[in-house]
């Protein structure tokens, strides 16, 4: 079965690092997002992505963010500066379609991000 | 604004009996789908039901079935049959459908634990 995948499952960075996450959405999928969840909270929209443009962010997703599709397969989040309260996991995830029964997010396992 | 609540932090439950995890939402949008999730400890975000705003029928998936009372917004996903790998963190979510890349806003989620 197709699923999204993420590199890497767990990184360690200084603060003040830059970081890129990576992601592989599911290869006919139309959409794609990023979300983050702080330990033990709930998981927070960052951005949204179509068409090789961002549709819709949240506030959480200021300058120190962007996020890129490289190569027509690998979907990316980075982080120019990390601070302290970056420490989350990161997830991706890609939906086929925006039409009425495609509605759903399928997740990735997520990418912990650990900032000392 | 969407709004997602979801205001039990924790449910417990015995093996074999039913639960329900409560979800009330707010939007002013008529085009709307709700959306249940599941996170066990590994971390991975697990799609588990979806309800459209013009379904007429409440949405079933094997042991989960989903109460939609649209005058209520309410979105309660009811687990019957609970089993010992249920155990996990649930997540109410909702997206308007009649836009492109709209995001998933969740809840804080409810963490059930089923003893045997």
């Amino acid at each position: 079965e197709p699923e999204v995948t993420q590199t890497p499952s767990h990184q360690v960075t200084q603060m003040g690092q830059e970081v890129i996450l990576r992601c592989v959405p599911i290869s006919n999928h139309l959409y794609f997002y990023w979300y983050r969840q702080i330990l033990g909270q709930k998981v927070e929209f960052l951005v949204s992505f179509y068409n090789n443009e961002i549709s819709e962010k949240s506030e959480i997703f200021d300058d120190q963010f962007s996020v890129e599709r490289p190569d027509g397969s690998n979907f990316t989040l980075k982080i120019r500066s990390t601070k302290l309260e970056d420490s989350a996991m990161y997830f991706c995830a890609s939906s086929p379609g925006q039409g009425y029964y495609h509605g759903e997010l399928f997740f990735g396992e997520g990418s912990r991000l650990t900032v000392l | 604004a969407q709004k997602i609540t979801q205001t039990q932090p924790g449910m417990f439950v015995q093996e074999k009996e039913a639960v329900t995890l409560d979800c009330t939402y707010d939007t002013s949008d008529p085009s709307y789908g709700l959306f249940w999730y599941k996170q066990p400890s590994s971390g991975e975000m697990i799609f588990l039901i979806y309800q459209g705003s013009y379904d007429q029928q409440n949405a079933t998936e094997g042991r989960y079935s989903l109460n939609f009372q649209k005058a209520r917004k309410s979105a309660n996903l009811v687990i019957s049959a609970s089993q010992l790998g249920d155990s996990a963190m649930y997540f109410c979510a909702m997206r308007v459908l009649n836009q492109a890349g709209t995001a998933l806003i969740f809840g804080k989620g409810t963490t059930l634990s089923v003893s045997s």
